[in-house]
């Protein structure tokens, strides 16, 4: 069954940094986009990064919202299936479950497959 | 990258039918046919109910069905189960490789 596993949650105090990782299991990752969202504490969801797949003239570009631009970084791991997501800079706002999510592909803009969760809680 | 607006809360009895709606702006909702549904069991994964407007993935009950008129969208439920409880998630395309999610939506069923 195609599934990601995500692992890298963690208690950081403002102002540190934390690497996310997500890994894919029985699809090939690097031929999809791969979305980060994040929910914070009885709060919705919010769309957080996206990284195109890796093939075509855009391929690994990358796309974040607003609030997390020149902070959060993402790349590709060297061995194809795993995703970073790089968070530098860390507020008590970034606090939150951190969901990496399979883009459906086709032009289709939604998400498939998503991870487990991983915490994310940023305390002093 | 305002967020979609959603009721807080619906609620209905089993075997009733209820609809969420789903209303943003033409820069997202009204302006592409890239809205998707999500349902969210508290401490599970999301799940995809609805993508494109009204198509739904392979494996996905037909007692969903999603909508959408101008700037709003909606999600029916038709036949509520008591496992249709759960939270309630749309999301739209808005442009330049950005998306948006609704507040979300807490379904009760009676």
């Amino acid at each position: 069954q195609e599934q990601v596993v995500q692992s890298g949650g963690d208690v950081v105090q403002p102002g540190g940094s934390l690497r996310l990782s997500c890994t894919a299991f029985k699809f090939i990752f690097s031929t999809y986009g791969i979305h980060w969202v994040r929910q914070a504490p009885g709060k919705g969801l919010e769309w957080v990064a996206f990284i195109q797949y890796d093939r075509g003239n855009d391929a690994n570009k990358k796309y974040y919202t607003d609030s997390v631009k020149g902070r959060f970084t993402l790349s590709r791991g060297s061995s194809k299936n795993t995703l970073y997501l790089q968070m530098n800079s860390l507020r008590a706002e970034d606090t939150a479950v951190y969901y990496c999510a399979r883009d459906l592909g086709s032009g289709s803009f939604a998400f498939d497959i998503w991870g487990q969760g991983t915490v994310v809680n940023v305390s002093s | 990258q305002s967020a979609l607006t959603q009721p807080a809360s619906v609620s209905g009895s089993p075997g009733q039918s209820i609809a969420i709606s789903c209303t943003g702006s033409s820069s997202d909702v009204g302006g592409y046919d890239y809205v998707s549904w999500y349902q969210h069991h508290p401490g599970r994964a999301p799940k995809l109910m609805i993508y494109e407007v009204n198509k739904r993935p392979s494996g996905v009950s037909d007692c969903f069905s999603g909508s959408k008129s101008g700037n709003t969208a909606s999600l029916t439920i038709s036949g509520l189960h008591s496992e249709d409880e759960a939270d309630y998630y749309c999301s739209s395309y808005a442009g330049d490789n950005t998306w948006v999610f609704g507040g979300g939506t807490k379904l009760t069923v009676l």
